[in-house]
């Protein structure tokens, strides 16, 4: 079965730092991968997502990702965190065929002090 | 509306009784999908309506969790006898079929005392 692995469960960072976060997946097939972004107290809002094409990915909030096919991987990166980006964030992957549905990491809890 | 509404917000209930979950998802969106997201844990897929049917329900726990879509707009997902361990947030998320967007809802804190 697919799974997504989140390896860090706790981040804190100081304002400016910078910041990756390490997914990886369990599929060999085709898949689409995404992150998504929960703040306190609001819903989940996708970050960015990699279908096919550059591998380095672009998203908002100057967070970007790079698939590694080799690797399996989808780490998240952000070259300066903000107070703001404070959040939870989750990995995730669709297998083709597999309906659209999200299987998602266990999230990695990022907290920023100023 | 605007975005995926999903009531109540919190719902507090015995162990054993039998809730209902209920989720608006966004106007000509007809993909569908329930998550269940406890505490420390990401959403963890449980079923997936495409229009009124549910195409995969592969991810409920149990015979106790029911969901269904009647008209093919709001889902209604339904817990029997609830446990202590169903306590978690129950998210919806609703798609245009042919698009790769996902939109969430706030979800339902759900807690079975």
């Amino acid at each position: 079965a697919q799974s997504v692995s989140q390896h860090n469960h706790h981040v804190i960072l100081s304002e400016a730092a910078s910041l990756e976060l390490g997914c990886n997946y369990s599929y060999g097939g085709t898949v689409n991968l995404f992150w998504y972004v929960q703040y306190p107290g609001q819903h989940l809002q996708l970050l960015l997502k990699y279908f096919s094409g550059d591998p380095l990915v672009k998203g908002i909030k100057g967070f970007e990702a790079e698939f590694i096919k080799s690797k399996f991987s989808f780490n998240l990166r952000k070259p300066s965190v903000q107070w703001s980006d404070t959040a939870e964030y989750f990995c995730a992957v669709i297998n083709s065929g597999g309906y659209n549905k999200l299987i998602f990491g266990a999230g990695t809890r990022l907290a920023v002090h100023p | 509306g605007a975005g995926v509404s999903q009531t109540p917000s919190n719902k507090v209930t015995e162990k054993g009784k039998y809730v209902e979950l209920r989720c608006d998802p966004i106007s000509g969106h007809t993909a569908l999908y329930w998550y269940r997201q406890s505490l420390g844990q990401g959403p963890e897929f449980l079923i997936y309506f495409q229009g009124t049917g549910a195409a995969d329900d592969s991810g409920l726990p149990n015979d106790r969790f029911f969901a269904v879509r009647p008209e093919g707009s709001v889902s209604t997902l339904k817990i029997q006898r609830t446990e202590r361990g169903d306590s978690a947030v129950y998210l919806c998320a609703s798609r245009r079929t042919g698009e790769d967007g996902y939109t969430f809802g706030s979800g339902t804190r759900l807690t079975v005392v």
